[in-house]
Formats: structure tokens, sequence, C-alpha cells
């Protein structure tokens, strides 16, 4: 019930495509989801996240959208740049009784944008 | 303003030594997190500290494994009597009140 499964594990995309990856949660007290970009060798970036209250969430090329009653949420990357080749990870919390936000992360998607 | 840091960026050892790894998190962050990632895997959960609040160890694979932070601020984890499966990145983040977590860059571990 803690798990959160993301699909695909990788991704090869033309430039200027669409980049889509999925994950999904099964505890339905998680209540934040973050999405972070990691380049070899860097830690991970924060790049957007959503609470469940909107149902999508978009920062320039980059939208969350997120369904609630199939606990599902996927990142789409619009016109998809060869500097998008990361490796992308989702990840879930439940708010904790002081605000802290425990992380629970899926297995990672490996991108890759053709130029 | 300057992120967070982690030193060393890479460390060798040997199976069986003991080692430290340090994480200085962003000024004034309340939270701090510790996590492993492992050759091609995802982050793996270890500690978290949250101001004063006795730490969530739960993540902690063994007993070989301890963290501390000391005045609010700097941590450090330990790893006693390293084994070859402790190989992995360990990576450090911090949180004010617990809102978007900001990675280091990661100490990577190479037991030989």
């Amino acid at each position: 019930q803690q798990q959160v499964k993301q699909s695909p594990q990788s991704l090869i995309v033309q430039k200027g495509g669409i980049s889509i990856i999925n994950c999904a949660y099964e505890n339905t007290a998680f209540d934040y989801f973050p999405w972070y970009q990691q380049f070899p060798g860097k830690g991970p970036a924060l790049l957007i996240a959503i609470r469940p209250d909107v149902s999508e969430k978009k920062e320039g090329r980059f939208t969350i959208s997120f369904n609630k009653s199939a606990k599902q949420f996927s990142l789409h990357i619009m016109d998809s740049q060869p500097g998008d080749s990361a490796t992308y990870f989702c990840a879930a919390a439940p708010s904790g009784t002081s605000g802290t936000y425990k992380y629970i992360f899926g297995t990672g998607t490996r991108l890759k944008v053709l130029a | 303003g300057a992120g967070v840091s982690q030193s060393p960026s890479n460390k060798v050892t040997e199976k069986g030594k003991d080692v430290e790894l340090r994480c200085d998190p962003i000024s004034g962050h309340t939270a701090l997190y510790w996590y492993r990632q492992s050759l091609g895997q995802g982050l793996e959960f270890l500690i978290y500290f949250q101001g004063n609040s006795a730490p969530d160890k739960s993540g902690l694979p063994s007993d070989r494994f301890s963290a501390e932070r000391t005045g609010g601020s700097v941590s450090t984890l330990t790893i006693q009597r390293t084994q070859q499966e402790d190989s992995a990145v360990y990576l450090c983040a911090s949180s004010l009140f617990g809102y978007e977590q900001y990675f280091g860059p990661g100490t990577r571990l190479t037991v030989t």
C-alpha cells in the first residue's frame, strides 16, 4: 500500500514530441505528488508538484495530470527537447502531523529525447 | 542562495571499515532527509529529522546505519562495518516545514 508504481522504465521520444510518464498509488492518505528530474551525477531537482484538490497543473512545458478516483498521476513534457533527457521520478507523500512529507518514490523513468 | 551540500562527493572504502557522510542543509530548513540510491534504482528513504523531534529511523536497513543532526543543522550519516551491498549514492535533502524537498548532489560510496 506504500508503493508508487511508475511506468515506463525507459522512454525514447523524438525532438518536439510529447513525453508521458505515469504513476499509480494505493494509499489514499497520500496528498502531495511531486516530480523530480535527475541528470547523471546530480541530485534530483524538483520539477513540479500537485495536490489532489486540482486535476491538472502546468508549468511551462511540464504538466501534471491527476486522477484522484483512479489514484493515478502523470507527467507530460510538451515539445520535448534533447536537454530534457534525464531520469524522472514521481513521488507521493501523506502530510505528517508536523507537516513533514515522507516521500515514497517511484522507480524512475529514463527519458531520451532524440535530436 | 546556497543549496544543500554534501561531502565527500566520492568515497571509496574497504569492506569492514566505518564511513561518515556529511550533509549541510539549506539554512533555515527544519527538516532533513537521507536517501539511498542504488545503481539504476529509485530512491530509498533512510531517515529524517524534523526540528527537535525524535528522528524517524524507519528506513534504516540495519543497525550498522545511524545518523545524527547537530544543532538542528548539519547531519552525519554513519555506516559501520561497511559491506559491498552498501555501495550506492547517498542523497540528503532538506525542506522548510515539510514542503518541497531540495536535494544535494549526493555522496557516491564504493565499498571494495
